[in-house]
């Protein structure tokens, strides 16, 4: 069954780095999607992207965030100077064209954790 | 704006016994997806069931089936036949269908335990 895939799975960093958390999604979806969720607390939206472009992005994602897919199979979040809060499961997704029978069910990877010290 | 709300923190059953978890969600939309996702210890989130708001009949997925009601804006999981691998935390979900990447919003969760 095809799989979003997550890298790193873990990644720990220091406060104020740069952080890049990649993603390859299914290969024949279209909509693109990163979620975070804080230890203990609920998943949250952060981003959606289709078409090369964000289409949607919640009031998490602030300038301290960006999302590019370079070359067509990879889909990144990167965060510029990551602090503290920052600290969570980051989940990406993905899923089809919404028009399509198996649309609007999103795909998850296995998360990437992020901790920042 | 959309809310789910769980209200269930935590709840556990027998096995092979029956549980229901409870889900109600705020919307002015008509159109709109409801989901349940279960996360086991791993933390992957993982799809269990989902309903189409347009359709009357109740999904149903081998063991999982749902209540959705619509006027009550309410969206519970049964689980039947629990087994030890039920064992996670269940997040029920909504989306909209129109928009283009539209979001998933997530209710807080509810930890369930099935005990031997």
């Amino acid at each position: 069954e095809p799989e979003v895939t997550q890298t790193p799975s873990h990644q720990v960093t220091q406060m104020g780095q740069e952080v890049i958390l990649r993603c390859v999604p299914i290969s024949n979806h279209l909509y693109f999607y990163w979620y975070r969720q804080i230890l203990g607390q609920k998943v949250e939206f952060l981003v959606s992207f289709y078409n090369n472009e964000i289409s949607e992005k919640s009031e998490i994602f602030d300038d301290q965030f960006s999302v590019e897919r370079p070359d067509g199979s990879n889909f990144t979040l990167k965060i510029r100077s990551t602090k503290l809060e920052d600290s969570a499961m980051y989940f990406c997704a993905s899923s089809w064209d919404r028009y399509y029978s198996g649309a609007n069910v999103l795909t998850f990877g296995a998360g990437s954790r992020l901790t920042v010290l | 704006a959309q809310t789910v709300t769980q209200s269930q923190p935590e709840m556990s059953v027998q096995e092979a016994e029956t549980v229901t978890l409870s889900c109600t969600y705020d919307t002015s939309e008509s159109d709109y997806y409801l989901f349940w996702y279960k996360q086991p210890p791993s933390r992957q989130m993982i799809l269990v069931i989902r309903q189409e708001a347009y359709k009357q009949q109740n999904a149903t997925e081998n063991r999982f089936s749902v209540n959705f009601q619509k006027a009550a804006k309410s969206f519970s999981l049964k689980i039947s036949d629990s087994q030890l691998g039920d064992a996670a935390m269940y997040f029920c979900a909504y989306r909209i269908e129109e928009t283009s990447g539209s979001r998933l919003t997530f209710g807080e969760g509810t930890q369930l335990t099935v005990n031997p």
